[in-house]
């Protein structure tokens, strides 16, 4: 089955400055790769996805990249605000499965 | 999102006792999700339901069940058997197939007694 793994764990930068998480996938029919992101106590919420015939796509401060050769994907996010501190999971599907496996989440804290 | 309704917020299980966490969503989704979240770890597949009255088991299903009689429904239950529930449960729905974003509930945190 799919196997996704994501890095890094923990992630620290200041305000205004860029992050990025990376994921990689096993299974090279995976083609749905959704973000999701969740604040401490609250359910996750989806704050971008990419489908595999898109290399790229951006949404404000937001952007995912998709690497379908190597299989990985990366979640970009610039000029980073306090309020984007909390836990971002990656995860992959198959078409036509709806098993959705995630990656084991980034903490990432913003530093005002 | 609004749509999905999990309850209770908090649940406390005894020794031996089945508990029952429940998930309802009105947004006329096909497919509903149960995971499990530890601390520091990603979210495990218990169990999925593409359509009404048919599910399947995810990763670490042992210990679980859930029936789907009903398109808005799909209640998880932590029997005795499970020997470590202690966890944060999430469920979630999505439009149909593979290609559709999954919507989360807020989330029941489970503790034993």
């Amino acid at each position: 089955g799919e196997n996704v793994e994501q890095h890094p764990s923990t992630l620290s930068v200041q305000e205004g400055d860029s992050a990025v998480i990376k994921c990689t996938y096993s299974d090279s029919a995976s083609n749905y790769f959704p973000w999701y992101k969740q604040e401490l106590g609250k359910r996750p919420q989806l704050i971008i996805d990419i489908r595999s015939n898109v290399g790229e796509k951006k949404d404000q401060r937001i952007a995912v990249t998709l690497n379908k050769t190597a299989k990985h994907f990366s979640l970009h996010i610039t000029e980073t605000q306090p309020e984007d501190s909390a836990v971002y999971f990656c995860a992959a599907t198959l078409y036509n499965n709806n098993d959705m496996r995630f990656g084991a989440g980034t903490r990432l804290t913003v530093k005002p | 999102d609004g749509g999905i309704t999990q309850s209770p917020k908090y649940l406390f299980r005894k020794e031996g006792q089945n508990v029952t966490l429940s998930c309802e969503q009105n947004l006329n989704h096909d497919a509903m999700y149960w995971y499990r979240q530890d601390p520091g770890q990603g979210l495990r597949l218990i169990y999925y339901s593409q359509i009404v009255n048919d599910f399947q088991k995810g990763d670490i299903a042992e210990g679980y069940s859930v029936s789907r009689e009903k398109k808005e429904s799909f209640p998880l239950t932590v029997t005795s058997a499970q020997k470590n529930p202690t966890a944060f449960y999430l469920c979630a729905s999505s439009g149909g197939q593979g290609n559709q974003p999954q919507h989360f509930g807020d989330g029941t945190r489970l503790s034993i007694l």
